[in-house]
């Protein structure tokens, strides 16, 4: 039982250049969430699928789009990264969806470390 | 606005030995707290969380952690350290009534010796 894969684990990109973080989940969880961690700015949502076939903006979605590709996987590209996207990027997963998390369990993946030059 | 702070960035024990890492937070309403953990090369995952039941939070691996409103702490123990205790751990608040965004704490780095 994995839980929240998340791949890859670090990456390194060039102004300009795009990519996509992929998310996976094995639980059969309907609801599932990209946030970003900074430091000093806690962990922000991104942008979210409440359930299969649906996704919405989070706080912040600029410069991100998402595919929710089936109800096990949550893929976040960037198309033209920018030095302001290097974070540590978290996918998420939960049996029912809850923005602030407050009333459900949500299972993280271990993050994704990139870094935009 | 809300706030966490973790006090301490690294806590050492021993084995068998009690665990306390502190957290204290700073609202204008009685908060929904959560404590984290992460193991190395792994995700984070959720360890307890206070949402205005019982001060008293039971969480998993014989954690728990007790909110108190008088000295705005929401500190996690454990009566007995063990090796696999060993992990980061992130007192976490939501950031805001809406519910939208998590603020999290530095993180404590538990050390278990032998």
């Amino acid at each position: 039982n994995a839980g929240v894969t998340q791949t890859p684990k670090f990456q390194v990109l060039k102004t300009g250049q795009s990519m996509t973080l992929q998310c996976a989940q094995d639980m059969n969880h309907n609801s599932m969430y990209w946030y970003r961690q900074d430091p000093g700015m806690g962990l922000r949502l991104i942008y979210y699928s409440a359930s299969e076939g649906t996704t919405d903006k989070g706080e912040v979605p600029n410069g991100y789009n998402v595919s929710r590709l089936n109800k096990r996987e949550f893929s976040l590209r960037l198309e033209s990264a920018a030095p302001s996207q290097t974070s540590v990027y978290f996918c998420a997963s939960s049996e029912k969806f809850d923005r602030g998390l407050r009333n459900t369990e949500a299972f993280f993946g271990q993050g994704t470390r990139l870094t935009v030059v | 606005a809300q706030s966490v702070t973790q006090l301490d960035s690294h806590v050492s024990v021993s084995e068998g030995t009690p665990v306390l890492l502190r957290c204290n937070y700073s609202s204008s309403y009685s908060p929904s707290l959560f404590w984290y953990v992460q193991h190395p090369n792994k995700g984070l995952q959720l360890l307890l969380k206070y949402t205005s039941a019982a001060t008293l939070v039971k969480g998993i691996n014989g954690f728990e952690a007790e909110f108190k409103k008088s000295e705005t702490s929401f500190h996690l123990t454990k009566p007995s350290a063990h090796m696999s205790d060993a992990a980061e751990y992130f007192c976490v608040v939501p950031t805001n009534n809406a519910g939208n965004m998590l603020t999290f704490g530095g993180g404590t780095r538990l050390m278990v010796k032998p």
